[in-house]
């Protein structure tokens, strides 16, 4: 069974600054897709950002980005010039690529506050 | 593009009721998931349909619970004689194909009195 961890339960970051929010997963797979999650307070949860484990380039979507190690089964998001309204949870998230299934496994999240 | 819609948006009813929630998918994704999400934690999966057919459950899904997607359509989550814990947020979500992002609706808050 994949597992997802996600060892930051708060973080916070002022306004225009960067931040990197912390994942790692365990899986025997070679196939598989990572995704980030935003969840904003009272509000659905939207997807940021996705990776194919196939891919060696690091997605980026914007200010958004990650960084993928496959060998060390990491899979970190840089959020550059922060704005406010990228206060949510985020959550890291795993899905087999082989297969019919394609149920996500989440991590527990990071709450993230964008300060003045 | 109406995004994925659930009803009720929030229920509360008390320990032992049977309680049944809604979720209607974007049109023309024929995959839609059912995650349960407790206070602090990530969502977790309970199961899945492509089309109508019902392709896997988690162990989380007991006796209690049943999903119906009968025309493959919009589906129903259904929880008989409610328990204290099954107290959560249930999120519906859908997809195009297995490689495609899930869309996440709003959820349905559950309380148990």
């Amino acid at each position: 069974a994949q597992t997802v961890t996600q060892s930051q339960p708060e973080m916070s970051v002022q306004e225009a600054e960067t931040v990197t929010l912390s994942c790692t997963y365990d899986t025997s797979e070679n196939n598989y897709y990572l995704f980030w999650y935003k969840q904003p307070p009272s509000r659905q949860m939207i997807l940021v950002i996705r990776q194919e484990a196939y891919k060696q380039q690091n997605a980026t979507e914007n200010r958004f980005s990650v960084n993928f190690q496959k060998a060390a089964k990491s899979f970190s998001l840089k959020i550059s010039d922060s704005q406010l309204g990228d206060t949510a949870m985020y959550f890291c998230a795993f899905m087999n690529g082989t297969g019919t299934a394609s149920k996500l496994t989440f991590g527990t999240g990071t709450r993230l506050q964008v300060t003045l | 593009d109406t995004g994925v819609s659930q009803n009720p948006r929030h229920k509360i009813t008390k320990r032992g009721q049977n309680v049944t929630f809604r979720c209607d998918p974007i049109s023309e994704h024929n995959r839609l998931y059912w995650y349960r999400q407790t206070l602090g934690q990530g969502p977790e999966f309970l199961t899945y349909f492509q089309n109508e057919a019902q392709l896997e459950k988690s162990r989380l899904l007991s006796d209690r619970f049943s999903a119906e997607r009968p025309k493959g359509s919009f589906s129903t989550l259904e929880i008989q004689r409610t328990e204290q814990g099954d107290s959560a947020m249930y999120l519906c979500a859908s997809s195009l194909s297995p490689e495609q992002p899930q869309h996440f609706g709003d959820g349905t808050r559950l309380s148990i009195l």
